[in-house]
């Protein structure tokens, strides 16, 4: 399979904890993005990078928030001290400059 | 300020018609996305318009007029597996997307 994969598909955790996701693009893709998507919204866009260049993160990002993408190939994104409010699907999509972004299967969290 | 409009929910029958509109307004503009979204599943490509015109694609067809900031998705021979939520998003001038909320489409018998 050679589209966009993101691990694990699914995440219960504790409130307070810290939890980590992986996403690797499509291979040939430069741009990567990371968004949260909750029921009946559109994806909220978090941040961006160009090959391993982080180039914009959204002003609703708290601190508790950070994504990494070292060497432009795969990334991740890591939530410390987890809240309620993070119980979301989070979704990763690469793209080729403007070309259409191809998205993977999401990684749903739920904090209890 | 950048947004995007779409209608919440729209209902059609199996076989017919149904139009999805969408507006935007961002700062600058790169082309206007069509996703499909089914119930807990990821986002999947449906069309792509950056001209005006219509771009026709099996039975989905988009439109777009950039000087009314407009765009429509067309789903034709509606099928029950169209069921789903109907994504608009506005590419802006620093290539990111801006989605709406979606639409939900339901398909009845």
């Amino acid at each position: 399979d050679t589209g966009v994969s993101q691990n694990p598909r699914h995440k219960i955790t504790k409130r307070g904890q810290n939890v980590t996701f992986r996403c690797d693009p499509i291979s040939e893709h430069n741009r990567l993005y990371w968004y949260r998507q909750t029921l009946g919204q559109g994806p909220e866009f978090l941040t961006y990078f160009q090959n391993e260049a982080q180039l914009e993160k959204s002003r609703l990002l708290s601190d508790r928030f950070s994504a990494e993408r070292p060497k432009g190939s795969f990334s991740t994104l890591e939530i410390q001290r987890t809240e309620q409010g993070d119980s979301a699907m989070y979704l990763c999509a690469s793209t080729l400059g403007q070309a259409e972004a191809f998205f993977g299967q999401g990684t749903r969290l739920t904090v209890v | 300020g950048q947004n995007i409009d779409q209608p919440t929910e729209m209902t059609a029958t199996e076989g017919a018609i149904v139009q999805i509109n969408c507006t935007y307004q961002t700062s600058g503009f790169n082309g206007l996305f069509w996703y499909q979204q089914h119930a807990g599943e990821a986002p999947t490509f449906l069309s792509y318009n950056v001209l005006d015109g219509l771009e026709e694609k099996g039975r989905f067809s988009s439109f777009l007029s950039r000087s009314k900031g407009y765009s429509y998705l067309l789903l034709k021979e509606l099928q029950m597996k169209d069921s789903a939520s109907y994504l608009c998003a506005a590419m802006d001038s620093n290539y990111q997307l801006i989605w709406g909320a979606g639409t939900k489409l339901i398909i009845k018998p």
